[in-house]
């Protein structure tokens, strides 16, 4: 079952707008969440992750939320530049119960246009 | 240490040939992961190891795969009589723990193709 969905396949913004990526997971259980980025045929790249006991994580031009009541996380990226035109996956784990594995949405693809 | 490394980046065999793959992980990582990625999901976890042991298995990983981690560094997962279906990205992973976190970072992937 999927425990991790990105509902958005997709996402077009314009360059220097923010770009929004949301995520909702069901296993209350999950207490890390990260964001990764990846380009065709390279590995996922880490972006910025957030533990449960904070609501949210600043790093830069990446924000992350997360929403515990409501099981759902969202990226924030501002301003978008052209570069950050790639597939962005959002992943979440349950380090409490040592269950380290990573679980991943589907993916949403950003197209940042000039 | 630049990062986690996988050989070869690219696969092709035939139907039925066994198949193996290499990853290095980060030098001071304890945890080392597989997972496998098929055109339009994210990645799916196959196996991790804590040091040396095999610590979970998922049930994607059939009787034909096999990994192993035999002194804490390096790893391979190895295909037995692989079939079309394999065809996909296989993903290492390594990550230590700190706290509350534990950041998993990825190696470029060998990509397989079975024909």
């Amino acid at each position: 079952d999927q425990q991790v969905k990105q509902n958005s396949p997709s996402l077009s913004v314009q360059e220097g707008r923010i770009s929004i990526l949301n995520c909702d997971y069901t296993n209350s259980m999950f207490d890390y969440f990260l964001w990764y980025k990846k380009y065709p045929a390279e590995g996922p790249t880490f972006l910025i992750s957030i533990s449960s006991i904070k609501d949210k994580n600043e790093d830069g031009r990446f924000t992350v939320f997360l929403n515990k009541s409501a099981k759902h996380l969202s990226l924030h990226i501002v301003p978008s530049q052209p570069g950050d035109s790639a597939v962005y996956f959002c992943a979440a784990s349950y380090i409490g119960g040592n269950d380290y594995k990573l679980s991943f949405g589907a993916g949403t693809t950003v197209t940042v246009r000039a | 240490d630049t990062g986690v490394s996988q050989n070869p980046r690219h696969k092709i065999t035939k139907r039925g040939q066994n198949v193996t793959f290499r990853c290095d992980p980060i030098s001071e990582h304890n945890r080392l992961y597989w997972y496998r990625q098929t055109l339009g999901q994210g990645p799916e976890f196959l196996t991790y190891f804590q040091n040396e042991a095999q610590l979970e298995k998922s049930r994607l990983l059939s009787d034909r795969f096999s990994a192993e981690r035999p002194k804490g560094s390096f790893s391979t997962l190895e295909i037995q009589r692989t079939e079309q279906g394999d065809s996909a990205m296989y993903l290492c992973a390594s990550s230590q723990t700190s706290g509350r976190t534990d950041t998993q970072y990825f190696g470029p992937g060998t990509r397989l193709t079975v024909l």
